[in-house]
């Protein structure tokens, strides 16, 4: 079975490019996690969804992070305009259902690179 | 707030070594308790995970008790091996009553084994 499917696994681009980074979440889970990883930070939430609608976007560093799920099988997080400090690890993450207490399946990421 | 403190690393072992990993929690609710592992170039995956006091979360010959009078989730292995090599992350949520869904994770602990 597929699990959580992210692209690109790796991307480098300037400074004040636009990033868009894709997530497919396992099918039939309904909740989905966006996460970044640096050494300096760990692992933070950045936004997630339940049933396709943002429940909580707190994790959101600025108005440059934007998250879409126009569909049960899709999510995107964009970043325009890209910094360096945007320079990390991003991990996608979904889960059976709404509750805390069931596991989160976690994509393999994305390494971002800000140059 | 809810958050979670583990032991800083890195921990570097021989095989066949005893392995503890501290971790301790602080909650607003009655939260569920989880050890992620993250391998070299992968995203996280559940390695174990307890719901409610006193229980025992167990796998791959690691474990880990719901320790309430303490709050405290210690990892345990009686002999690592070299594949154990990774980061270990814990973490928890509060379900429904606490008002969120989201894991909150620790800054993870780097375990190297030698042969």
């Amino acid at each position: 079975d597929a699990g959580v499917i992210q692209s690109p696994r790796h991307e480098v681009t300037e400074m004040g490019q636009e990033v868009t980074l894709r997530c497919k979440p396992i099918s039939g889970h309904n909740s989905l996690f966006w996460y970044r990883q640096t050494m300096m930070r760990g692992l933070e939430l950045l936004i997630y969804f339940n049933n396709n609608v943002p429940i909580d976007d707190s994790g959101m560093p600025e108005d440059r992070f934007s998250a879409k799920m126009p569909n049960a099988s899709f999510s995107t997080l964009k970043i325009q305009p890209s910094e360096p400090r945007d320079s990390a690890v991003y991990f996608c993450a979904s889960s059976p259902s709404g509750s805390g207490y069931n596991e989160q399946f976690f994509g393999p990421g994305t390494r971002l690179t800000v140059l | 707030g809810n958050s979670v403190t583990q032991m800083e690393g890195p921990v570097t072992l021989s095989e066949e070594a005893f392995l503890t990993i501290n971790c301790t929690y602080t909650a607003t609710g009655y939260p569920s308790l989880f050890w992620y592992v993250q391998y070299p170039g992968e995203g996280l995956q559940l390695l174990l995970k307890a719901t409610k006091a006193d229980d025992k979360g167990s796998n791959k010959g690691f474990e880990a008790t719901y320790r309430k009078e303490t709050t405290s989730f210690h990892l345990e292995k009686g002999s690592v091996q070299v594949s154990d090599s990774a980061v270990y992350f814990c973490a928890l949520t509060v379900g429904a009553q606490g008002g969120s869904e989201k894991l909150v994770f620790g800054k993870g602990t780097k375990l190297t084994v030698n042969p």
